[in-house]
C-alpha cells in the first residue's frame, strides 16, 4: 500500500515563481525523504527529514515536517527551467523495516 | 566515491522470452540493494530487496525473480516475460549496519523494459 501520498499530483509555474508540493502519509515515521526524477533516469535523493524535526534547508529548497498531521511540504523558491521534474516523497518508518515508500508524485513544470 | 550501475539501459523482448537485468555498486560494501519498477507517470513500486548475499525478500507476487550472487551484483531476471512487464526498472542502494537500512537510497540510471 502506498504510504505517501503527494500533491498537487502536477504542478505548472513560470520561472521564478515558488513551487510547493506536499505530501501525507499514514503511519509513524523515522524520517522522511524528498527524492527528484528527471524524465528518464534514476532518482536523486534531495534531503532527508528526521521524526524530531519541523525544517530543514538546502540551497532554494525548504522541506517542514508535521508529524501530528503527517504531512510535509517541499518548497523550491526562485524556480528555474532546470527544476522541471518529477518529485517524490518516501516514508521510512519502523513497521516497514529496511524499505522506503514511495509516493506517486508531483510533476513539476517550470516555464521561462 | 560509490557509483551504481545499471544495463542494459533499453531493451525490446518478445513475450515468452527471459529477462536478465544487472546491477552492480562500487565503492562501498554490505550494502543493502532494493528493485524498483515504474509504471509510465508513476511513482515507484518494490519488487525485490537484498541485505546480504543469498537474501532475497519478494514484495509482490509476480513473474519476476531476484538474485544476489555477490555482496555488490543484484540481478533481476524472469524465465517468461509478460506484456505486463513492460515498465522502467531500477535499482537502488544504501549504507546498512548489520543489515539494517539507514539514510538515503541512491538510484541506478534505470533499464526502459518493453515487451513486445
Amino acid at each position: 500500500s502506498q504510504q505517501g501520498e503527494e500533491d498537487p499530483q502536477a504542478l505548472s509555474i513560470q520561472e521564478g515563481e515558488n513551487a510547493t508540493m506536499n505530501c501525507s502519509y499514514k503511519t509513524s515515521i523515522n524520517n522522511l525523504q524528498w527524492y527528484r526524477q528527471n524524465s528518464g533516469r534514476g532518482l536523486v535523493h534531495l534531503i532527508l527529514i528526521r521524526s524530531n524535526e519541523r525544517e530543514k534547508h538546502s540551497g532554494r529548497l525548504r522541506v517542514t515536517l508535521d508529524t501530528s498531521k503527517k504531512s510535509s511540504s517541499l518548497l523550491i523558491t526562485a524556480s528555474r527551467a532546470a527544476d522541471t521534474a518529477s518529485y517524490f516523497c518516501a516514508t521510512d518508518a519502523r513497521e516497514y523495516g529496511n524499505k522506503l515508500v514511495f509516493g506517486a508524485g508531483t510533476i513539476l513544470r517550470v516555464k521561462s | 566515491s560509490q557509483t551504481i550501475h545499471q544495463w542494459p539501459a533499453t531493451l525490446v523482448q518478445p513475450v515468452g522470452s527471459p529477462l536478465s537485468l544487472e546491477c552492480t555498486v562500487e565503492g562501498t560494501s554490505n550494502p543493502n540493494l532494493y528493485w524498483y519498477r515504474q509504471a509510465a507517470g508513476r511513482g515507484l513500486q518494490l519488487l525485490f530487496y537484498s541485505v546480504g548475499i543469498g537474501q532475497i525478500s519478494s514484495e509482490v507476487p509476480q513473474n519476476l525473480s531476484a538474485s544476489r550472487p555477490q555482496d555488490r551484483q543484484f540481478i533481476l531476471s524472469s524465465k517468461k516475460l509478460l506484456l505486463s512487464d513492460s515498465g522502467f526498472y531500477l535499482c537502488a542502494w544504501t549504507h546498512a549496519y548489520r543489515g539494517h537500512s539507514y539514510n538515503e537510497q541512491f538510484f541506478g540510471p534505470g533499464t526502459r523494459l518493453t515487451v513486445l
